[in-house]
């Protein structure tokens, strides 16, 4: 298996543009998560779907993230606009749990900068 | 409120030494306990522990949880430079699927 795909890999953009992230989960995983990484904040949940619904979004910061799923094989995570602020590694990870023998798995990451 | 403390925040060592990262957690509803190892990109899978007292080991690495104390610990002995990282420490809950992590202990290994 290939792993959690993200892409791209690296983004730079301008204050006010629209920024969409991609994930592709693990074939099988009934879950994927976004998480957003910063060196002031660590690593964060933005949001988690359990088979393509997703369940909980507290951790989106505004109006201007969104996410969708739709269907098992593929995520994005939308800015709109983007500010500086949102800059940081945004991270998707897929699981599927069978008993207590599974923990996550990351992709690569995207490395957001927002100018 | 729920949370994962994890100390030291950054150690440096040399080669050979072994060192100890603690990850203690308040959390309801506790499910498991992972450890991963942050490079330059995604957080890698170490270990998983849900039972006290029992040890998991990997090579020079080891975990093990005490869940009446609240804590884990990681250890590494004969460190190398290639384990210079970030070690998060994060606590999955049975009353949802998301796992809540520590900040993470920088570990410099210098030659």
């Amino acid at each position: 298996d290939a792993g959690v795909i993200q892409s791209p890999r690296h983004e730079v953009t301008e204050m006010g543009q629209e920024v969409t992230l991609r994930c592709k989960p693990i074939s099988g995983h009934d879950y994927l998560f976004w998480y957003r990484q910063t060196m002031m904040r660590g690593l964060e949940l933005l949001i988690y779907f359990n088979n393509n619904v997703p369940i909980d979004d507290s951790g989106m910061p505004e109006d201007r993230f969104s996410a969708k799923m739709p269907n098992a094989s593929f995520s994005t995570l939308k800015i709109q606009p983007s500010e500086p602020r949102d800059s940081a590694v945004y991270f998707c990870a897929s699981s599927l749990w069978q008993g207590d023998n599974y923990g996550y798995t990351f992709g690569s990451g995207t490395r957001l900068t927002v100018v | 409120e729920d949370k994962v403390v994890q100390s030291p925040l950054s150690l440096v060592v040399h080669e050979g030494d072994t060192v100890t990262l603690n990850c203690s957690y308040e959390v309801t509803n506790f499910r498991s306990l992972l450890w991963y190892k942050q490079e330059k990109k995604a957080p890698t899978f170490l270990f998983m522990l849900t039972s006290s007292g029992i040890e998991k080991k990997s090579g020079r690495l080891s975990s093990i949880l005490d869940k009446k104390e609240l804590f884990s610990i990681l250890n590494i002995t004969a460190t190398q430079t290639g384990d210079s990282a970030v070690y998060l420490c994060a606590v999955a809950q049975y009353n949802n699927n998301d796992m809540r992590f520590g900040a993470g202990t920088r570990l410099t290994v210098k030659p």
